[in-house]
């Protein structure tokens, strides 16, 4: 089936640590699949981090990175240098083509992440 | 700019007890609307969308139902809840075709 594996939490980081949380994905029934980080901080939504729709490219956004390996179904969340501001539960998440009028999100549990000053 | 509000923050609730779960979406005609649960320790799934109003697409069956009264309005709810429905729901919307969500702050839903 489809479906999304990611770090188990919780993971705690000193401030100006590196940062990898793992993510690895199956999309039995999704041709081209879209893959996507989201964040939710505490008392807020989740928000898009970034996402990535063709193999092969990385996705940025507020230090983080995350390359699409289509053969290591693989979308690792990295960044150099965590701050405080980061903690948050992060989702590691793979969608199906929107031409069908609508997507359909498969997530991993989230992982809680505290970084500690 | 578009903004999502979803109510209640949190609720405890007795099992066989009525729910009712809103969502409304302002700043943006025709969304896409979806809502979504996670169990403690599971994942985020997808339980309904809706493309336009009136219409509503069951994706997991959970003994839980939604409607689209309004074009800018989702509501989730049961008439008896069971111990299996607590979790933490979120409401999302996107534009059509379009692969960018963006979600609700979600309820935390407590059943005893």
């Amino acid at each position: 089936g489809d479906s999304v594996t990611q770090t188990e939490g919780p993971v705690t980081v000193s401030e100006s640590e590196s940062l990898i949380i793992n993510c690895t994905y199956s999309a039995t029934s999704i041709a081209y699949p879209n893959l996507f980080w989201y964040v939710r901080y505490p008392g807020e939504g989740l928000q898009l981090l970034l996402k990535v729709i063709t193999a092969g490219q990385k996705g940025s956004s507020r230090g983080f990175e995350a390359t699409y390996n289509k053969e290591t179904t693989s979308f690792h969340l990295q960044k150099a240098s965590v701050q405080e501001s980061d903690s948050a539960v992060y989702y590691c998440a793979l969608g199906d083509s929107p031409n069908t009028g609508y997507q359909n999100f498969y997530f991993g549990k989230g992982t809680s992440l505290t970084v500690i000053p | 700019a578009q903004t999502i509000h979803q109510w209640p923050v949190a609720e405890i609730k007795a099992v066989g007890s009525p729910l009712s779960l809103g969502c409304t979406i302002k700043g943006k005609s025709s969304p896409n609307l979806y809502w979504y649960w996670q169990a403690t320790g599971g994942t985020l799934q997808q339980l309904f969308y809706s493309i336009t109003v009136g219409q509503v697409e069951s994706v997991v069956q959970l003994n839980l139902s939604a409607s689209r009264p309004k074009d800018d309005q989702f509501i989730l709810s049961t008439e008896k809840l069971l111990l299996s429905h607590s979790g933490f729901y979120l409401c999302a919307w996107s534009p059509t075709g379009d692969s960018d969500y963006t979600f609700g702050s979600g309820t935390r839903l407590l059943v005893i």
